[in-house]
C-alpha cells in the first residue's frame, strides 16, 4: 500500500519562529489533507490540498503532486500551534482508505 | 449537531469484556470512517461506511471487531472479548460526500479513549 512519511518527527521552536513540515508519499494520490491534533486529542482539518498552494492566516500549504510531496508552513509560531501535525492521503484506486502519516510533533516555547 | 459526537469519552474495560463505542455523525454526512490511534502514532484506518453500506472493513484487526451503521447515520464500533492491545483512542470521522466524488474534508470527533486492564 501507499506509504506516507512525515519529517521531522519532532520540532521544538521559540514563539515567533517559522517552520516547514514535510509530507512525502510513495505513490500518486487523489487527495491530501493536513490536520492539527491539539494536546487534548482533537483533530482539526487545516487544509484540503491535492495540488497547488493554499493559505489561511499564518498557515499555508503546498502540494506538488507530480513529485509526491506536500509542505506545511507555519509563520510567527504561537504556543497554541503546539501539537501534532498529520498529513493524510487518499487514492481512489485503493477504495476507501485515507492513510495518515506518523505526524510531526511541534512544541512552541514561550 | 454541529460536529461529530462520540461516546463515551473514556471507557475502562476488564480484559475479556465487550465494549460498544458510538459515533453520531454530522447530519447528512454520507461517509463515515473509524480509526484507531495508539499512543504516539497516527490514526490507523479500521473501516468505512457509505450511508449504511460497509464498503471497506479491511482495517479491522480481528474478528473481535465489528462495526455497523444500520440507518446510515449513527454508527457503533463493537469490540468483543477485549484484550490489552485494544487499548487506544478510537476516532470517528465523517465527510459530506462519498469517496468517488470526494471533495470535502474529514471532520473528526473527539474520540473514545479505551483502556483495557
Amino acid at each position: 500500500g501507499i506509504q506516507v512519511e512525515q519529517s521531522p518527527p519532532d520540532l521544538i521552536l521559540q514563539e515567533g519562529a517559522n517552520s516547514t513540515l514535510r509530507c512525502n508519499f510513495s505513490d500518486s494520490v487523489n487527495n491530501l489533507q493536513w490536520f492539527h491534533q491539539n494536546p487534548w486529542g482533537q483533530l482539526i482539518n487545516l487544509f484540503y490540498i491535492p495540488s497547488g498552494t493554499k493559505q489561511n492566516g499564518r498557515l499555508s500549504a503546498t502540494t506538488v503532486a507530480t513529485e509526491r510531496y506536500s509542505l506545511l508552513y507555519i509563520s510567527s509560531s504561537q504556543t497554541t500551534d503546539s501539537g501534532v501535525y498529520f498529513c493524510a492521503v487518499e487514492r481512489y484506486s485503493s477504495a476507501s482508505k485515507i492513510i495518515f502519516g506518523s505526524g510531526t510533533r511541534l512544541s512552541i516555547r514561550p | 449537531g454541529a460536529g461529530v459526537s462520540q461516546s463515551p469519552r473514556y471507557k475502562v474495560a476488564k480484559r475479556g469484556q465487550d465494549v460498544a463505542l458510538r459515533c453520531d455523525p454530522i447530519s447528512g454526512h454520507v461517509s463515515l470512517f473509524w480509526y484507531q490511534q495508539a499512543l504516539g502514532q497516527g490514526p490507523e484506518f479500521l473501516t468505512y461506511f457509505q450511508n449504511e453500506a460497509q464498503l471497506d472493513k479491511s482495517g479491522l484487526p480481528s474478528d473481535r471487531f465489528f462495526a455497523e451503521r444500520p440507518e446510515g447515520s449513527v454508527s457503533t464500533l463493537k469490540i468483543q472479548r477485549t484484550q490489552q492491545e485494544d487499548s487506544a483512542v478510537y476516532l470517528c470521522a465523517t465527510t459530506r460526500g462519498d469517496l468517488s466524488s470526494y471533495n470535502s474534508p474529514l471532520h473528526f470527533g473527539n474520540g473514545t479513549r479505551l483502556t483495557v486492564t
